[in-house]
This record gives C-alpha cells, sequence and structure tokens, in this order.
C-alpha cells in the first residue's frame, strides 16, 4: 500500500512570507501528526489531527496551524516565516498510536 | 522536568558485533516505549514496540529491552552490518487517551565494513 506522501518535498521560502505544507496518510489512517526536525531539537511535535479535529498541540507559536480534511489528508501553514523555521517537517499517520508511519518530509529552508 | 536522553556522541562498531544503545527518561511514566531508525534526509521507519509490562522484545536481529525502575531502554542490533549504519530514535507514549509520542534526540550509530 502507498505510504505517506508529503509535498513539496523541499521549499526556499523568505522571511516574513508564509508557506502550507501537505501530507497524505496511508489510507485508513485518521490520524494525522506533524513534527518538527532540527539538528539542535531534534523530533519536536506540532500537533494531531484525528477525524478533522485537533486533538492535540505541541509548544509552538500560534504562527503554525494545521488542518485535516474529510479524506484524513492534513496540511499545515506557517505564516510570518522566521529563519529559526528551518527546518524538516515531517508527517506521521496511525491507526492505533502502536507504530507511527513517517513520509519523507519536507525541508523547509528560509532565507 | 521531563528529559529523553539518548547518546549524542555516535557509536561506532565493527560488522559482525553488536551495537547496542541507550534511551534513558527522567519523570515521565510511559505506557509504551518505540524505537524507530532515520536514515539522512528520510522519515523516521518503524522498528519495534515495547509496553511497560514486557521485559523484552525481539524481532529477527533487533532486540529491546525495557525497565521501568532504571527508567531505561536498552536496544541492540546482532551481527551488526554497514547497512544498519543510521540514527535510531527512541520515543515514549504515555497512557492518556489522546497522547502523542515525545522522541529523543536519536544516536547515529556506524558499522565498518
Amino acid at each position: 500500500k502507498a505510504g505517506v506522501t508529503q509535498t513539496p518535498r523541499y521549499l526556499i521560502k523568505t522571511r516574513g512570507q508564509q508557506v502550507t505544507l501537505s501530507c497524505s496518510p496511508i489510507s485508513g489512517h485518521r490520524s494525522v501528526s506533524w513534527y518538527q526536525q532540527t539538528p539542535g531539537q531534534g523530533l519536536q511535535f506540532l500537533f494531531e489531527y484525528f477525524s478533522e479535529t485537533q486533538r492535540n498541540k505541541g509548544n509552538f507559536p500560534g504562527r503554525f496551524s494545521g488542518r485535516q480534511f474529510s479524506n484524513s489528508r492534513s496540511e499545515m501553514n506557517v505564516s510570518t516565516l522566521e529563519l529559526g523555521d528551518s527546518a524538516l517537517y515531517l508527517c506521521a499517520s496511525t491507526v492505533n498510536r502502536e507504530s507511527y508511519t513517517f513520509g519523507s518530509g519536507t525541508r523547509l529552508t528560509v532565507v | 522536568s521531563q528529559k529523553i536522553e539518548q547518546n549524542s556522541e555516535a557509536l561506532n562498531i565493527q560488522e559482525g558485533k553488536t551495537a547496542t544503545l541507550t534511551c534513558n527518561y527522567t519523570n515521565y511514566s510511559p505506557a509504551y516505549l518505540q524505537w524507530y531508525r532515520q536514515d539522512p534526509g528520510r522519515g523516521p521507519v518503524f522498528l519495534l514496540l515495547i509496553r511497560e509490562n514486557e521485559k523484552e522484545k525481539r524481532k529477527e536481529r533487533l532486540k529491546v529491552t525495557f525497565d521501568t525502575t532504571l527508567k531505561q531502554s536498552l536496544f541492540h542490533i546482532t551481527a551488526s552490518q554497514p547497512a544498519d549504519s543510521a540514527t535510531y530514535l527512541c520515543a515514549l507514549g504515555l497512557n492518556s487517551g489522546y497522547s502523542t509520542l515525545t522522541f529523543g534526540k536519536g544516536t547515529m550509530l556506524l558499522v565498518s565494513p
């Protein structure tokens, strides 16, 4: 079966711009989580969606937001980009929390 | 404060040896612990899950132990191969219904031929 698909794979944006990243989970997986990964901080939890509802939120500013559609696809948005937002953004889906399947991520570079 | 600690220094071993990676945690009461493998530029890949009431879990050349008294998990790769070279992440899951995974920063394993 198809894995978790994240688009785009790479993105370069300028400070102050906004960006939208997309994630298509494995078919049948209704839970989608987003993580930010940087060399210094490792994987940090952003938010989790289940059946179009945000179920959990990490400790990130309000510039980071997300949503989930009825087909379980999810998007995350970062507004007013800062240099420190440069990171690998990972999406993961799960059916039972006993294992998570991650996408390959979107590498965001803010210049 | 809550902490998950994995060796930040890379572990270098020779092919054929057993690699042992450590995950220590403080101020957590995890219901389960998961181990993931991550290759450069890719997302983590799930390897094993071990629950709080399990002492040991095995899968092919992999073995995980979980000591809730020591607050530690050990991850072993026996008969290691150069293809095992990657970063290995541990992640804790709590027992609350809506809990999410919290990850350690990972340990890089380098297996030389």
